[in-house]
């Protein structure tokens, strides 16, 4: 089982939106619904910012926003804002276990 | 408050064992799973395994199979993540995660551990 496939960094100004994407198989996000995006401030444990594809925890903000369409799921964060530099990984079940996306670096310029 | 409590960093030599720990509180502790993931120095996450304390069902990632052993005291709350043999290349943040499910949804993480494997 690899893991999902990350662009390596985004960036965007304050006030943009920037999507992060995450490739993986028809045996994972393919087959699943099952997406979940952590976020991870240096030296922090990660945080859960969408699960199930699309669905927001209590206190995270509703400029942040997943989907998925076929392989490849999507993290939008609409309104940025200094405090989303961080690194986010993608995850999703694969049947047998579970698989991380290798991260992605957002810069907020 | 909910809460998974790790225990501290550890520095050992390559071949030595480790047993690090991670106790929750603040909920029923059998109701929920409890996950460990890697994450090796500027690396990514890696998902190793996960136990269910209620029953101490135990599930590892293929890739984490047979390098490591997973258990759980539900009497004292507290999971465990252990090495018999370890290696320089063990060296990582070790993080304990509470989760509803067993599909990769953790809501609550443990502050992590840091284990430092060299000679």
């Amino acid at each position: 089982q690899s893991a999902l496939t990350q662009p390596r960094s985004v960036s965007g100004s304050p006030g943009q939106s920037v999507t992060i994407s995450c490739t993986g198989t028809s045996s994972d996000v393919g087959g699943y619904n099952y997406v979940s995006w952590y976020q991870q401030h240096p030296g922090k444990a990660p945080k859960v910012m969408i699960y199930d594809v699309s669905k927001r925890p209590s206190g995270v903000p509703d400029r942040f926003s997943g989907s998925k369409s076929g392989n490849t799921a999507s993290l939008t964060i609409s309104g940025l804002q200094a405090e989303d530099e961080a690194d986010y990984f993608c995850c999703s079940y694969a049947g047998t276990s579970v698989l991380f996306g290798g991260g992605t670096k957002l810069t907020v310029l | 408050e909910v809460q998974l409590m790790q225990s501290g960093p550890e520095v050992k030599k390559p071949g030595e064992s480790l047993k690090i720990s991670c106790k929750g509180s603040g909920y029923s502790f059998t109701s929920y799973w409890i996950a460990w993931v890697r994450q090796m120095p500027g690396k990514g996450l890696e998902w190793m395994g996960i136990v269910y304390p209620s029953d101490s069902d135990i599930r590892y990632s293929p890739s984490f199979q047979g390098q490591v052993t997973i258990s759980v005291d539900k009497s004292i709350s507290t999971a465990y993540l252990q090495w018999s043999t370890l290696k320089a290349s063990d060296t990582a943040v070790y993080y304990c995660a509470r989760a509803s499910t067993t599909y990769g949804v953790v809501t609550v993480w443990g502050q992590g551990t840091l284990v430092t494997v060299s000679s």
